[in-house]
């Protein structure tokens, strides 16, 4: 149980255009999902935390009108990465936790972004 | 600030044991955690302690001592697919987790 699922699990785009990364919990219902990013060799980097049906909550320093965070349900959420520069390419992560067990979160497989 | 602390590389023998620390400062406590991950994929949980004490799972076990702020991961039998990062994380009192850097483990033959 508790399975994360991520899609696409690897991308390519063009500076300038937009990409729109998907994080569903496929077995349980996500009150809370977070989304992270990760630079080689580093550490996961907390970027927003979203509730269902609310507005995501924003890290400082992540801009909030350039990674677009959506969670319109209990199983998916969305972050698009929008008008995207070569130095937004990284490792985007996302996890989710169920409802009443927020100390826990299930890991997504994770999608490579690459930005030309 | 909020601070976790571990080491950032690690070497040990296949077959052998090691043993990862990790030191914590934190607004409050409300668990810890460790994940293993792979190079290119994501973190998978490990281990979940909140009570002081030894949890152990197979050939992992973790321990932790609230009054010290610190815990270790112990990996017995250590075999070559261990070869991983291993993060610390402890959730605070608002309950925001908060990483370490990783502990980068290298399994010798």
């Amino acid at each position: 149980g508790a399975v994360v699922s991520q899609h696409p699990s690897w991308v390519i785009c063009k500076s300038g255009t937009s990409v729109k990364i998907e994080c569903r919990s496929l077995d349980f219902q996500a009150t809370t999902m977070f989304w992270y990013r990760q630079f080689p060799k580093q550490s996961l980097m907390l970027m927003a935390t979203s509730n269902e049906g609310s507005k995501a909550t924003y890290e400082q320093g992540v801009e909030k009108d350039k990674f677009l965070i959506n969670h319109a349900s209990l199983t998916l959420s969305t972050l698009t990465v929008t008008s995207a520069h070569p130095e937004d390419s990284s490792f985007y992560i996302c996890s989710a936790s169920q409802a009443g067990a927020d100390y826990e979160q299930y890991f997504g497989p994770g999608t490579r972004l690459t930005v030309t | 600030g909020q601070n976790i602390d571990q080491p950032t590389e690690m070497t040990a023998t296949e077959g052998a044991i090691v043993q990862i620390n990790c030191t914590y400062q934190t607004s409050g406590f409300n668990g810890l955690f460790w994940y293993q991950q792979h190079a290119g994929e994501a973190p998978t949980f490990l281990s979940y302690n909140v009570l002081d004490g030894l949890e152990e799972k197979g050939r992992f076990s973790s321990f932790l001592s609230r009054s010290k702020g610190y815990s270790y991961l112990l990996l017995k039998e250590l075999q070559m697919k261990d070869s991983a990062s291993y993060l610390c994380a402890v959730t605070d009192s608002n309950y925001q987790l908060i990483w370490g850097a990783g502990t980068k483990l290298i399994i010798k033959p």
